[in-house]
């Protein structure tokens, strides 16, 4: 299996732009999640999926963070409008569909943002 | 509400010696699971170790140990004779049943290895 496979690994962009993160998680596992890496606030859970379906998004910032995931293999991060301090590494990971907290998650490269 | 604590930001050793990175965890639950994970220069996320809660045995993996004490609540990670390539951040994470939670990390600690 590939892994978890995000793109792009770089992303620089202008405040006030729209920018889309986006994530395909290993085949056959039921959970999605994203997070949000920054030197000061460390790895933070931003929203994750069970089955396709958001189960918990409180750690999402802002209204102008949404995150969708319209099929099994795919999932999306969004920020509208972009602000210079959304810059940070953004992570997808994926875990199978056990009691969620027996295994560990399976992180993607990341995604890094710079918004200038 | 569950909380880990690294409480070493940065560690600098010379290679070969022996490092141990501390974690102390906060949970309500009596079920739960932790977890290291390494990340180096490159910046994936590399997993190391799960435990749960109801295994104290400490586990050794190579140059790499563990060491569980529920009655610390501490899940420490000792590196052995250490290694330039062991220069990494190194995260500790717990995740607790009941709620199904996701994993929560530490912010970290900075291993840093000199040759």
């Amino acid at each position: 299996d590939a892994g978890v496979i995000q793109s792009p690994r770089h992303e620089v962009t202008e405040m006030g732009q729209e920018v889309t993160l986006r994530c395909k998680p290993i085949s056959g596992h039921d959970y999605l999640f994203w997070y949000r890496q920054t030197m000061m606030r460390g790895l933070e859970l931003l929203i994750y999926f069970n089955n396709n379906v958001p189960i918990d998004d409180s750690g999402m910032p802002e209204d102008r963070f949404s995150a969708k995931m319209p099929n099994a293999s795919f999932s999306t991060l969004k920020i509208q409008p972009s602000e210079p301090r959304d810059s940070a590494v953004y992570f997808c990971a994926s875990s199978p569909l056990q009691a969620l907290g027996r295994t560990e998650a399976f992180f993607g490269q990341g995604t890094r943002l710079t918004v200038v | 509400a569950q909380k880990v604590t690294q409480a070493q930001t940065e560690i600098s050793v010379v290679e070969k010696e022996d490092v141990t990175l501390d974690c102390v965890y906060e949970t309500r639950d009596t079920t739960y699971y932790l977890f290291w994970y390494k990340q180096p220069p490159s910046g994936e996320l590399v997993f190391l170790i799960r435990r749960n809660s109801f295994d104290e045995q400490n586990e050794i993996s190579g140059r790499y140990s563990w060491n569980f004490q529920k009655s610390t609540s501490s899940f420490n990670f000792t590196i052995t004779a250490s290694q330039v390539v062991d220069s990494a951040v190194y995260f500790c994470a717990l995740s607790e049943l009941s709620g199904n939670t996701p994993l929560v990390f530490g912010k970290g600690t900075r291993l840093s290895v000199i040759a």
